[in-house]
């Protein structure tokens, strides 16, 4: 089917607003991984999913950042009270399995931009 | 802290000739290693990946090579096009199982007609 998705492509938040990112990963994967890519960099792990339950969340920056995916599928990346240092690409990325040795397919990315 | 560097920000080479990416890695704990290639505006693409336990690998134009005494990776891209161009990552899982991965800062190769 389907690669994996991200809605919305382009996201422009005024400072402080809260925003929400979503996620659709390939159907039936059980991994789901959250990175965040600033411009002309390469992506920087955010957190990990294996099916419902967040198993690592050591990526996020602040306790500004909050991800759930609360039925192992679609997965949302909240940002409260967004600052301007949080201007990045959002990437989305989900494999089959839980183990290290496994392709992980990414979305296009949600591009926010705060102002 | 890990890291995964590159060597050369922008590489250009002209259309029809080979491209090699070299990628230094710092974790020797590290047992799985990617190359990405991004384009402008997408996600990262998987193009190639290897083990620890092997030296190369080889893909449909692509060679991926790894040198575990100095920490080395390249991307070996055969008979360059110009569909090509893009941004190359290599990437690490470092010392976890969990597979999240750790980036380099990435080169753009740009190729000529």
């Amino acid at each position: 089917g389907a690669g994996v998705s991200q809605s919305p492509r382009y996201k422009v938040a005024k400072r402080g607003q809260d925003v929400a990112l979503r996620c659709d990963p390939i159907s039936g994967h059980v991994s789901l991984f959250w990175y965040q890519q600033a411009l002309g960099q390469g992506p920087e792990f955010l957190t990990y999913f294996q099916n419902e339950a967040q198993l690592d969340k050591s990526g996020l920056p602040s306790d500004r950042f909050f991800a759930e995916r609360p039925e192992g599928s679609v997965s949302t990346l909240k940002i409260q009270r967004t600052q301007q240092e949080d201007s990045a690409v959002y990437l989305c990325a989900s494999s089959k399995r839980g183990r290290s040795y496994n392709e992980q397919f990414f979305g296009p990315g949600t591009r926010l931009t705060v102002l | 802290g890990e890291s995964v560097g590159l060597h050369l920000p922008t590489l250009s080479v002209q259309e029809g000739d080979n491209s090699i990416i070299n990628c230094a890695y710092s974790n020797s704990a590290s047992d799985y290693f990617i190359w990405y290639k991004q384009e402008s505006g997408k996600g990262p693409q998987f193009i190639i990946d290897i083990r620890s336990n092997m030296d190369k690998r080889q893909g449909q134009r692509v060679t991926v090579l790894l040198n575990k005494t100095v920490k080395h990776l390249s991307l070996q891209i055969a008979a360059t096009q110009p569909g090509d161009s893009a941004v190359y990552f290599c990437a690490e899982t470092g010392s976890g199982n969990t597979g999240k991965l750790i980036f380099g800062q990435g080169t753009t190769l740009q190729v000529k007609p």
